[in-house]
């Protein structure tokens, strides 16, 4: 089945610096892919829908000055969490539309300290 | 927008019996749903979908069944087993249309040996 890679799937990092994310489609092309965000014993949250060579599109009280997507192939998009705050941690989950359904990556545990 | 319940958020049952979880979602325009499971720290994986025209599936010990008139649909898992023990969340959207899943808060299933 379809395949799709987040890295890191952990990571630390200290108040105010910047984190980047990577989700990718290892064996199909996704010209739109999601990412989530999902607090402890939480649903998975939309943040926004990334499609290849345009921006993205941010739901409602996402600020997209301070998560900044990039969609910039069909394999790879990022997520770069600017000035992260302790608030800001989380665990982050993409997903790549695929060939009839939506393939899920398997997350990415970030830690504001 | 489209709002997705589901209940029971916590479900506990014996080895070998039957769990069943139920969602409700409220735009009728919605006809792809999928249910995910989720293992503690990893992304969601689909156990199961149906789509709007169909009013039942299943794949082995898996079973889901879509009322449209009632707009609500239910997730049945037979002959439970430990490893069944995870958290499920069942989704709604509209194919063909930006595939923007919205999930239900989710249900803690666990399976005492």
């Amino acid at each position: 089945g379809a395949v799709v890679s987040q890295h890191p799937s952990r990571v630390i990092c200290k108040s105010g610096t910047s984190v980047k994310i990577e989700c990718r489609s290892l064996d199909f092309q996704a010209t739109t892919m999601f990412w989530y965000r999902q607090f402890p014993k939480q649903s998975l949250m939309l943040m926004a829908t990334s499609n290849e060579g345009s921006k993205a599109t941010y739901e409602q009280g996402v600020e997209k000055d301070k998560f900044l997507i990039n969609h910039a192939s069909l394999t790879l998009s990022t997520l770069t969490v600017t000035s992260a705050h302790p608030e800001d941690s989380s665990f982050y989950i993409c997903s790549a539309q695929g060939p009839g359904l939506q393939y899920f990556g398997p997350g990415t545990r970030l830690t504001v300290t | 927008g489209e709002n997705v319940e589901q209940h029971p958020s916590t479900l506990s049952v014996q080895e070998g019996d039957s769990a069943v979880i139920k969602c409700t979602y409220s735009d009728s325009a919605s006809n792809y749903f999928p249910w995910y499971k989720q293992e503690l720290g990893k992304g969601p994986q689909l156990i199961i979908d149906i789509r709007s025209n169909v009013g039942e599936k299943k794949d082995q010990r898996i079973a889901v069944t879509l009322n449209k008139t009632a707009k609500h649909f239910s997730l049945h898992i037979t002959e439970t087993q430990p490893e069944d023990s995870a958290v499920y969340f069942c989704a709604a959207s509209k194919r063909n249309t930006g595939n923007q899943f919205y999930f239900g808060t989710g249900t803690s299933l666990t399976v005492i040996p």
